[in-house]
């Protein structure tokens, strides 16, 4: 069980627009950073947002990242078959000392 | 370009310790956060713990009890031991590093491996 709350899965057309959410609590999300991963198959996580809705160099434009109040999102828009990938939101939790939590994972699949 | 590669055994017993090196090329472990993260098969990432620079760890309240993180400076490596271990803790294990308490994302990834508990 996941401490942040990500739909398992997501659809949606080449050049379509689509986006996933994550949910979190005051302890994590409302008061701290939230961070996006791409998961391609097979692969290693790759950092795709940082601090809500910055993009590390080499992102493409068409992946956003926005945050309000215990809820985040990823918006990726102008799809691409290659866009097809594990999605996985992340952020510093303050209880309990302090720990790294991430969602369950959001499966996008380009139709 | 930084790079970092796990090694370790692929196959544990339960109840033994397990036991993975994350060897970090193209860069110093120096000032940075070096972190262990798993993924049970199909499911989501878990934190297990870091270790700063310095020394100084942290680790998930769920694991605290049976993880150790420790740093080899001089080669330029660090590793994780988990003791104890059930078929729970199969997964892919993979280390990371955190550039900074204020970046506090994970920048590099390695390319992980599969830690299997079984007897």
């Amino acid at each position: 069980q996941s401490v942040l709350t990500q739909p398992p899965s997501a659809s949606a057309t080449p050049g379509q627009r689509v986006t996933i959410s994550c949910s979190g609590s005051s302890s994590n999300i409302e008061n701290n950073y939230v961070y996006w991963y791409q998961q391609l198959p097979g692969t290693a996580p790759k950092l795709l947002i940082y601090n809500n809705d910055q993009r590390p160099s080499g992102v493409p434009d068409r992946f956003s990242g926005s945050k309000s109040g215990t809820s985040a999102s990823l918006a990726i828009s102008g799809l691409r078959s290659e866009d097809e990938a594990d999605y996985h939101c992340a952020a510093w939790d303050d209880s309990l000392s302090g720990l790294w939590v991430f969602g369950g994972g959001t499966k996008l699949t380009v139709l | 370009q930084v790079q970092l590669q796990e090694s370790g055994p692929g196959l544990v017993k339960p109840s033994e310790t397990l036991s993975l090196t994350c060897s970090v090329s193209g860069g110093s472990i120096s000032t940075y956060y070096w972190s262990w993260i798993r993924q049970p098969p199909g499911k989501g990432l878990e934190w297990i713990g870091y270790i700063y620079y310095s020394g100084s760890t942290k680790y998930n309240p769920s694991l605290k009890s049976r993880v150790t993180i420790s740093l080899d400076t001089s080669k330029n490596q660090f590793s994780l031991k988990l003791s104890s271990v059930t078929a729970a803790d199969t997964a892919v294990y993979y280390c990371a590093r955190t550039p900074s308490a204020t970046y506090r994302y994970f920048d590099y990834w390695g390319r992980g491996t599969l830690v299997t508990v079984s007897s």
